[in-house]
């Protein structure tokens, strides 16, 4: 058990809907990393977030947004969602000190797109 | 920016034999972080081992060892005494320590397969 959790664990939507992914980090990470999985690709980083504030942004699409709050976890919004859309998102946390240069995972939600 | 290049789509082994999993890097940087990262088919991403550059020392965990080249921009992992719960994908990472930098850049994955 890494310590980071994700909601929900599977998902299935209609195209053109919007969802909702959630995170909560490790006890202590101040930093939330999302990274979206399709099938025959590799990992793709999204975006970063460090106590708040967004810190990185990848190959994140403008149909998806994301938000980290006050008590630390972390939302990913996907609208307008696509087939393509369908595709494991992870989110990753890491924290301050020793442990701080390692990022853990989360188990991931499976999101489908029908 | 930094890229990671693992050659090997696909690697087998023996039960009980070694097996060594590739990974080169691309970086200007001289301190930075490296991972091997094992996705079973559950799909979980879970952290085999790390490797701090600064540090000559080649990382062990167990079964799990790596050869860190630093000149030659090389991070290899080796499996000893292989078992069947090693069968997954392996990712190998590479993360900066620089601000707004410290996402993982991962390679394209080795899959690993264990004959009984």
């Amino acid at each position: 058990d890494s310590g980071v959790t994700q909601t929900p664990k599977h998902l299935i939507t209609a195209t053109g809907q919007r969802v909702t992914l959630r995170c909560s980090p490790r006890s202590g990470d101040l930093s939330v990393y999302w990274y979206q999985q399709s099938l025959d690709q590799g990992l793709q980083f999204l975006i970063q977030y460090y106590n708040g504030e967004e810190r990185a942004k990848g190959n994140i699409l403008e149909r998806f947004s994301a938000q980290q709050f006050p008590d630390l976890h972390s939302e990913l919004n996907l609208s307008s969602l696509e087939l393509g859309d369908s595709a494991l998102y992870f989110c990753a946390s890491s924290g301050r000190g020793s442990s701080g240069n390692t990022i853990y995972f989360g188990e991931g939600s499976w999101l489908t797109v029908v | 920016a930094q890229t990671v290049t693992q050659s090997q789509p696909e690697m087998s082994v023996q039960e009980a034999e070694t097996v060594t999993l590739s990974c080169t890097y691309d970086t200007s940087e001289s301190d930075y972080y490296l991972f091997w990262y094992k996705q079973p088919p559950s799909r979980q991403m879970i952290l085999v081992i790390r490797q701090e550059a600064y540090k000559q020392q080649n990382a062990t965990e167990n079964r799990f060892s790596v050869n860190f080249q630093k000149a030659a921009k090389s991070f290899s992992l080796k499996i000893s005494d292989s078992q069947l719960g090693d069968a997954a994908m392996y990712f190998c990472a590479y993360r900066s320590p620089n601000f707004g930098n410290e996402k993982l850049t991962f390679g394209t994955g080795t899959r690993l397969t264990i004959i009984p």
